[in-house]
């Protein structure tokens, strides 16, 4: 099973909004729903940002938004704050009954 | 609150095996999933696995095809992986996550501390 493709680094200004794309195939992101999304800071474990593509856990700040085209779906953060530098990483449920993560994003906050 | 906890960090040499623990607590351990993740340094998250707490069936990568075993003790309330025949790119922090909610809430909505493996002659 291959990663799900993601731009290696975003960046953006205080206050814009970024998108981050995760392109997958017919055989993840294009079977089902199953889209999630994880922000994870340096010598830290990952943190639940989205799951079935579009909905947020309790918790998380709105500025986090998931949507989803065919195979490719995307994490978008509006009003971006330095404290959103991180790494993001795609994840999708396969038709193998696996799941499969992306290659990662770092996002800079300039 | 809901918490995964790991075991401690691991060094093993090339060709050994290693057997990590992942103790969850603040739910019932046979209603969710655990699922297993691998970070090399530098490297993105990779899914190694996942196994059912109920039932215990399991399924992983075909990445490890062979060399990975995924067990859970109910009465424990712990889940474990077993990673065979480790070479140098096994080296990697190893996390357990529970997945939220088949087919209602589909993520990893909680994740062990990690543990570390070292695998060095």
């Amino acid at each position: 099973q291959s990663a799900l493709t993601q731009p290696a680094s975003v960046s953006g200004s205080p206050g814009q909004s970024i998108t981050i794309s995760c392109t997958g195939t017919s055989s993840d992101i294009g079977s089902y729903n199953f889209v999630s999304w994880y922000q994870q800071f340096p010598g830290n474990a990952p943190k639940f940002m989205i799951y079935d593509v579009t909905k947020r856990p309790s918790g998380v700040s709105n500025r986090f938004s998931g949507s989803k085209s065919g195979n490719t779906a995307s994490l978008t953060i509006s009003g971006l704050q330095t404290e959103d530098e991180a790494d993001y990483y795609c994840s999708s449920y396969t038709t193998s009954d696996t799941w499969v993560f992306g290659g990662g994003t770092k996002l800079t906050v300039l | 609150q809901v918490q995964l906890v790991q075991s401690g960090a691991e060094v093993k040499k090339p060709g050994a095996s290693v057997r990590l623990s992942c103790k969850p607590s603040g739910y019932t351990f046979t209603d969710n999933a655990i699922h297993w993740v691998r970070q090399a340094p530098g490297q993105r998250l990779e899914w190694m696995g996942w196994i059912n707490g109920g039932n215990g069936f399991t399924k992983h990568s075909q990445n490890f095809q062979g060399r990975v075993t995924l067990t859970r003790d109910t009465s424990a309330s712990t889940a474990y992986l077993e990673l065979s025949t480790l070479t140098s790119e096994d080296t990697a922090v190893y996390y357990c996550a529970r997945l939220a909610q088949w087919p209602s809430e589909v993520g990893l909505d909680y994740w062990g501390q990690g543990t570390l493996v070292t695998v060095s002659s």
